[in-house]
């Protein structure tokens, strides 16, 4: 257990909702990353934040928006779900940075827009 | 754009092998290089975290090696066992993170 947890598990919208997730990072940690993971691929970075600021972004478009509360809990949002974006979507939390910090991922939330 | 390839896509072998993932990444500017394990529909398990400036670390039967220069990484399982089935992966961070598409491994009992 990384204690990184999201909510919910899974999830069922369809094209044209809106949807927000939520992700708990580990005690200590104050970066939050995100990332969509379709079947079979590899998770893509979406992206980050830090100290409630966003740091860094993947290549998704801006309805794909996130913040991040004081107490480095995050939610991931997404306006005007296509069917595309049905995936399973993680969050991980480091210590500073992504990129130079080992990060612990959650268990992920199910996304299917039907 | 930073590219990361994993060969193969799927193994599998024996219960007690030794075994070899393979990582490659196309951009050798980086600042570490993580491998992961995911599980079925899970989340993933960071296993080792090899720094730019390191050549391998090692945790338990995992031995991890980075070759930043030809833009290599291997990872290798000793003794393996039925838990090991997974799907690991391998991600490099620059200014942001890349994963490859992972290696599914079974070991047979």
């Amino acid at each position: 257990e990384t204690g990184v947890t999201q909510s919910p598990t899974h999830l069922i919208k369809t094209r044209g909702q809106q949807v927000t997730l939520r992700c708990s990072s580990q005690s200590g940690h104050n970066t939050v990353s995100w990332y969509q993971q379709a079947l079979g691929q590899g998770p893509q970075f979406i992206f980050q934040y830090y100290r409630e600021e966003e740091n860094g972004r993947g290549n998704f478009p801006p309805r794909f928006s996130g913040l991040q509360f004081p107490n480095y809990s995050s939610e991931l949002n997404v306006n005007a779900l296509e069917l595309d974006d049905s995936a399973l979507y993680l969050c991980a939390s480091s210590l500073r940075s992504a990129t130079r910090d080992t990060q612990y991922f959650g268990p992920g939330t199910r996304l299917t827009v039907l | 754009k930073q590219e990361v390839t994993q060969i193969p896509a799927a193994l599998s072998v024996p219960e007690g092998e030794n075994l070899v993932l393979n990582c490659s990444f196309t951009d050798s500017a980086i600042y570490n290089l993580q491998w992961f394990r995911q599980d079925p529909g899970k989340g993933l398990t960071s296993l080792l975290l090899i720094q730019s400036s390191q050549r391998e670390q090692t945790s338990g039967r995992l031995n991890a090696s980075l070759d930043k220069s030809s833009g290599r990484s291997t990872l290798y399982i000793a003794a393996s066992q039925p838990g090991d089935s997974a799907t690991y992966l391998c991600a490099v961070t620059g200014n942001q993170f890349y994963f490859g598409t992972g290696t599914s491994l079974t070991v047979i009992p």
